[in-house]
């Protein structure tokens, strides 16, 4: 059983560019969630992938937004970004036959936005 | 926003004593997890406590839920240099959408 991973481990943009995220889910699992975690701070929900389609989102604006392929993996992407995108973003996968949704993570892209 | 609060925000121990982290929460839960991290790494998932439980177990660790009081425990028995990381909860809404709400977390650290 393969566990969640996530490319690139770290990334430098700067301010105004776009970025893209991956995230391949665990083995056996269908819905990917994305968090982002500022410096210091929990990690906060940005959004919910499942059957490919985006399944309940946080309060995160257009400009954060994602996919998820046939294969369950997901991409997050991030549109002019901002300096206060600077972050961990984390992914975690589960399974929708999971009646307690039970959450296993990613290591985390580090995103630092100059 | 932030549901959880934990509490303390940083503990330090010797090792071989005991740990307790805290956690409230303000809503209706389905489930509570608890998470720990690295160095601002992944999280790695320790142990799930559904709603009409009151306690778990899972090696040297043990959970409390209290849905009265809308809080949860963490214990860490005979502590190891190596449980040095930031703990965190969080809380899966009775709606279950799959949105899981952290809190700020607790930073442990153990003293050889």
């Amino acid at each position: 059983e393969t566990g969640v991973t996530q490319s690139p481990t770290h990334l430098i943009k700067t301010r105004g560019q776009q970025v893209t995220l991956r995230c391949s889910s665990q083995s056996g699992h269908n819905t990917v969630s994305w968090y982002q975690q500022a410096l210091g701070q929990g990690p906060q929900f940005i959004f919910q992938y499942y059957r490919e389609e985006e399944n309940g989102r946080g309060n995160f604006p257009p400009r954060f937004s994602g996919l998820q392929f046939p294969n369950y993996s997901s991409e997050l992407n991030v549109n002019a970004l901002e300096l206060d995108d600077s972050a961990l973003y984390l992914c975690a996968s589960s399974s929708s036959n999971d009646r307690y949704n039970e959450q296993f993570f990613g290591p985390g892209t580090r995103l630092t936005v100059l | 926003s932030q549901q959880g609060e934990e509490d303390p925000q940083a503990l330090s121990i010797q090792e071989g004593e005991n740990a307790t982290m805290n956690c409230s929460y303000k809503t209706s839960i389905n489930n509570l997890q608890w998470y720990r991290q690295n160095s601002g790494r992944g999280l790695v998932h320790l142990i799930l406590i559904r709603s009409n439980e009151r306690e778990k177990h899972s090696g040297r660790l043990r959970v409390t839920l209290d849905t009265s009081k809308k809080s949860s425990s963490l214990l860490i028995t005979a502590s190891r240099a190596a449980d040095t990381a930031s703990y965190f909860c969080a809380t899966a809404g009775s709606s279950n959408t799959g949105k899981l709400i952290f809190g700020q977390g607790t930073t442990l650290q153990v003293k050889p």
